[in-house]
């Protein structure tokens, strides 16, 4: 079965810097998402890249996927405290486009003022 | 718009105990998703509504597990009898078509703490 795979794990960084979190999957994509969860909070949708785009930016958020290396990045720049969450990529499942995502296990990001 | 809507936000209970979670997806939505996390672990698919019918329930741990969603409204997650391994955040969310559009809007989960 699919699994998104993230790294770091966790990512500990001084406001104003940027912060890079990567995401692997194993199975074929119709899209791939991400997703952020502030402590105690839901999930907060950042961001769709469909698996015929390579790059697609948001304000200060810049995915890319490369599906012939199955992976993606999700880069936030000038990082800001408000930042700190942990981020998932999320995939559709083998790309059955019914609406089952399959997460990873997420990156715990840390952004300290 | 109001978004998806779960409660409680939080639930402590006995193991043995049942629990009773809510979601009430975004208006006209027909779509509705269930997920939990338990602690340290990955996001995980439980199941998925159309409406009123069950389109894939693949993702339910065990037959402690019942979902229902009268009406094709809101959603219930009942958990009866509660185990220790059941605690996590459980999420539900909407969607207006099959797949996710432009993204899924996600409810602010249930915290589920079995003790």
């Amino acid at each position: 079965s699919q699994q998104g795979e993230e790294d770091p794990q966790a990512l500990s960084i001084q406001e104003g810097e940027n912060a890079t979190m990567n995401c692997s999957y194993k199975t074929s994509i119709n899209n791939l998402q991400w997703y952020r969860q502030n402590s105690g909070r839901g999930l907060v949708h950042l961001i769709l890249i469909r698996s015929n785009e390579r790059e697609k930016h948001s304000g200060r958020l810049r995915v890319t996927l490369d599906t012939s290396k199955k992976s993606s990045s999700l880069l936030i720049t000038a990082s800001r405290a408000a930042d700190t969450a942990s981020y998932f990529c999320a995939t559709d499942a083998g790309g059955s486009n019914t609406g089952k995502l399959i997460f990873g296990q997420g990156t715990t990001l840390q952004v300290k003022p | 718009e109001a978004g998806v809507t779960q409660f409680p936000s939080h639930s402590v209970i006995e193991k043995g105990q049942t629990v009773t979670l809510r979601c009430d997806p975004i208006s006209g939505h027909d779509n509705l998703y269930w997920y939990r996390r338990v602690m340290g672990k990955e996001i995980k698919f439980l199941l998925h509504f159309v409406k009123e019918s069950k389109q894939d329930e693949s993702g339910m741990p065990n037959n402690r597990f019942l979902a229902e969603r009268t009406g094709g409204t809101y959603s219930t997650l009942k958990v009866q009898p509660a185990e220790l391994e059941d605690s996590g955040v459980y999420f539900c969310a909407s969607s207006w078509r099959d797949g996710p559009g432009d993204g899924y809007t996600f409810g602010s989960g249930t915290r589920l703490t079995v003790v």
